[in-house]
């Protein structure tokens, strides 16, 4: 099974900051790897695919990179709604998911 | 519009048995592979189990393996997820999830998978 582990596990940050999160996979799985958002009691939110493509209608401020085992998640200009928990995702092989990181306001 | 709404959720004693259902409307359910994803309180996202869009194969976690099935019936738009034997540690949110996948390239050598609508969430609590 592919392990997923992502830093940090929590982040502070003001509105108009900009943000990188990382995730890290324990194999290669290329560019299989998804980001979701997550608001308290709320479904996720699908965000971005194959590592770096936003799914329509996700603001341009969100941008994914990497390949292989290393990934990322930038927000710049962070807005107010965008302070939730953020989650990676592998798709290579059986899904598996990153244990989050929650992104708070300073 | 593109919706999933799971239900079948409630209070269960250990052991016992828990069937939930997801009903797909909006899209052409047929064409998607579905999963399940849960989150127990306080905790992060764990996918479940998958079911291809023509029930031809399923996979399942290693923590549910043997105690739950997927299922799904084209003809009504709905996924199921049988639950058998709950222990505590089942106690959680429950998502169905859409399967979309993204072709890479012209020659759609290369599909990129990914869950691209939710629904709101079943919750189970298995307690005593």
């Amino acid at each position: 099974d592919v392990q997923m582990t992502q830093s940090p596990s929590s982040l502070s940050a003001s509105v108009g900051d900009r943000v990188t999160i990382t995730c890290r996979a324990s194999q290669n799985v290329s560019r299989y790897l998804n980001w979701y958002q997550q608001k308290p009691g709320k479904a996720p939110k699908f965000l971005i695919y194959a590592a770096s493509s936003l799914q329509s209608g996700v603001p341009a401020r969100f941008s994914g990179s990497g390949s292989e085992t290393d990934f990322s998640l930038t927000i710049s200009d962070l807005q107010p709604e965008d302070f939730a928990t953020y989650y990676c995702q592998q798709s290579y092989d059986t899904p598996s998911f990153g244990q989050g990181t929650k992104l708070e306001i300073k | 519009q593109v919706q999933l709404v799971e239900s079948g959720g409630g209070v269960v004693q250990p052991g016992r048995s828990l069937r939930l259902s997801c009903a797909a409307s909006g899209f052409t359910f047929g064409h998607h592979g579905m999963h399940w994803v849960r989150q127990a309180p306080g905790k992060g996202l764990e996918w479940v189990a998958v079911i291809w869009f023509d029930g031809g194969r399923k996979y399942y976690a290693d923590s549910v393996k043997g105690r739950f099935s997927i299922s799904r019936d084209n003809s009504k738009n709905t996924l199921d997820l049988q639950m058998y034997s709950l222990r505590a540690e089942d106690t959680a949110v429950y998502y169905c999830a859409r399967e979309a996948r993204h072709c890479s390239d012209v020659g759609c050598s290369i599909y990129y998978y990914y869950m691209d609508v939710w629904g709101k969430g079943t919750t189970v609590t298995v307690s005593s």
